[in-house]
């Protein structure tokens, strides 16, 4: 069975700095891994996704994540916070036949 | 243009009433998905259905039933709503399901309250 934790239920950080939201993952298979993210009152967006090809994997709006195998990683970064990237960020992963399963999500806070 | 829109967006219901939350997507996909997210932000897949045939159905109980009455639709009927069903329920549509892993693309979802 597949479960993914996300570390953190809330990072907040100053607008102009660097972002990072962790995610560990199990998996009993080489598993595809996705970061969405949820704009208050707003549906989910696909920031970026793994599929077994290059473990960096850059996504919209600056943000990349890196896949780690050895790790069971798939955390999210970004260099520079904007304040429009406030919002509840989730790390998924897929099982057979599209089933996703989500983390608990983290909220971003970004101060002026 | 809309890609996967769901009405409506807001419902507030007594409990024991029948309710249902229609979704369509026009990104010609085969398979759609229904998410229950609850207070706490946690999102959960309830169904799934690739081309009218229903290939997820998770531990939902059966006053949760879904209908698809072609591929660009699923609606979720609701019987006997309980105060726990309180949550905002997504709909969701990808290319294929199976071995290929394809992206989902998510509506706005619909805020359910029940009083």
């Amino acid at each position: 069975a597949q479960s993914v934790t996300q570390l953190d239920s809330h990072v907040s950080v100053s607008e102009g700095t660097p972002v990072l939201l962790r995610c560990n993952y199990s998996s009993s298979y080489s598993p595809s891994l996705f970061w969405y993210v949820q704009h208050p009152n707003k549906g989910l967006q696909l920031l970026l996704k793994y599929t077994s090809a290059a473990t960096l994997v850059k996504g919209i709006n600056g943000f990349e994540a890196e896949f780690k195998k050895s790790e069971t990683s798939f955390h999210l970064t970004k260099p520079s916070a904007h304040m429009s990237d406030a919002a509840e960020y989730f790390c998924v992963v897929e099982a057979a036949g599209n089933k996703l399963t989500f983390g608990g999500g983290t909220r971003v806070l970004v101060k002026p | 243009d809309t890609a996967v829109s769901q009405t409506p967006k807001y419902l507030v219901t007594q409990m024991g009433n029948d309710k249902s939350i229609k979704c369509e997507q026009n990104l010609g996909h085969d398979t759609m998905y229904w998410y229950k997210q609850d207070s706490k932000k946690f999102l959960k897949i309830m169904f799934s259905y690739n081309n009218k045939e229903l290939i997820i159905n998770e531990t939902v109980p059966n006053r949760f039933s879904p209908k698809s009455p072609d591929k660009a639709h699923l609606n979720l009927h609701i019987n006997s709503l309980e105060l726990g069903d309180s949550a905002v329920y997504f709909c969701a549509s990808s290319p294929s399901s199976g071995r290929t892993t394809y992206e989902q693309y998510f509506g706005p979802g619909t805020r359910l309250t029940v009083t």
